[in-house]
């Protein structure tokens, strides 16, 4: 019963550092999506990949990069932290394609706190 | 264009009491609305979900949700609150974006 597994569960980075974070799902979804929540704002989407081989950006892609590595995995780069990055990312998966009518199944979270 | 306002960031309520959490949709075509909940430090956790067919939706734990496309509104409700339901509570819709636009939360706490 994993459903969506992300690594690492915490991070502290310096500001310019560089890290990826995985997820992976073993549901067979076809769609992946990377979000970040901050207090106040709900999740903001960052990057989408409707199924393998494609990405696409959503509404704050900035700093971020994405790579659909196969099915079941979905990375999100960091190339250079900044505070402004400080945030939980939570991936999801959806086994609708891109209308997400059957809803997401979320990991539990990363905790990135760049300083 | 698709978004959801939550009104209420925080929600207090006496346990047995009714729990009424907002929510307001926009979207430009006919919307699948959802309404997740987080507990701490926890992933998001699908309650209901509204995909065109019966207007009150059951979700877990006791809680429903009714469509009413005149209102553009999808309130979460529960008759009889209970300590366990303590947590944050997103409604999310997918309308013409195709991808689930999510409010900014409800902080919902109950009380003795």
């Amino acid at each position: 019963n994993a459903g969506v597994t992300q690594t690492p569960k915490f991070q502290v980075l310096k500001t310019g550092q560089s890290m990826t974070l995985q997820c992976a799902q073993d549901m067979n979804h076809n769609s992946m999506y990377w979000y970040r929540q901050d207090p106040g704002m709900g999740l903001r989407l960052i990057y989408y990949s409707a199924s393998e081989g494609t990405t696409d950006k959503g509404e704050v892609p900035n700093g971020y990069n994405v790579s659909r590595l196969n099915k079941r995995e979905f990375s999100l780069r960091l190339e250079s932290a900044a505070p402004s990055q400080t945030s939980v990312y939570f991936c999801a998966s959806s086994e609708g394609g891109v209308t997400a009518a059957y809803g997401y199944t979320f990991g539990s979270g990363t905790r990135l706190t760049v300083v | 264009a698709q978004s959801v306002t939550q009104l209420g960031s925080h929600v207090s309520v006496s346990e047995g009491a009714l729990v009424l959490l907002r929510c307001n949709y926009s979207s430009s075509v006919p919307p699948y609305l959802f309404w997740y909940v987080q507990y701490p430090n926890q992933g998001l956790q699908l309650l209901l979900k509204y995909t065109s067919a019966a207007t009150l939706v059951k979700g877990i734990n006791g809680f429903e949700a009714e469509f009413k496309k005149s209102e553009t509104s999808f309130h979460l409700t529960k008759p009889s609150a209970h300590m366990s339901d303590a947590a944050e509570y997103f409604c999310a819709v997918t309308g013409s974006a195709r991808q689930l636009t999510f409010g900014s939360g409800t902080q919902l706490t109950v009380l003795p």
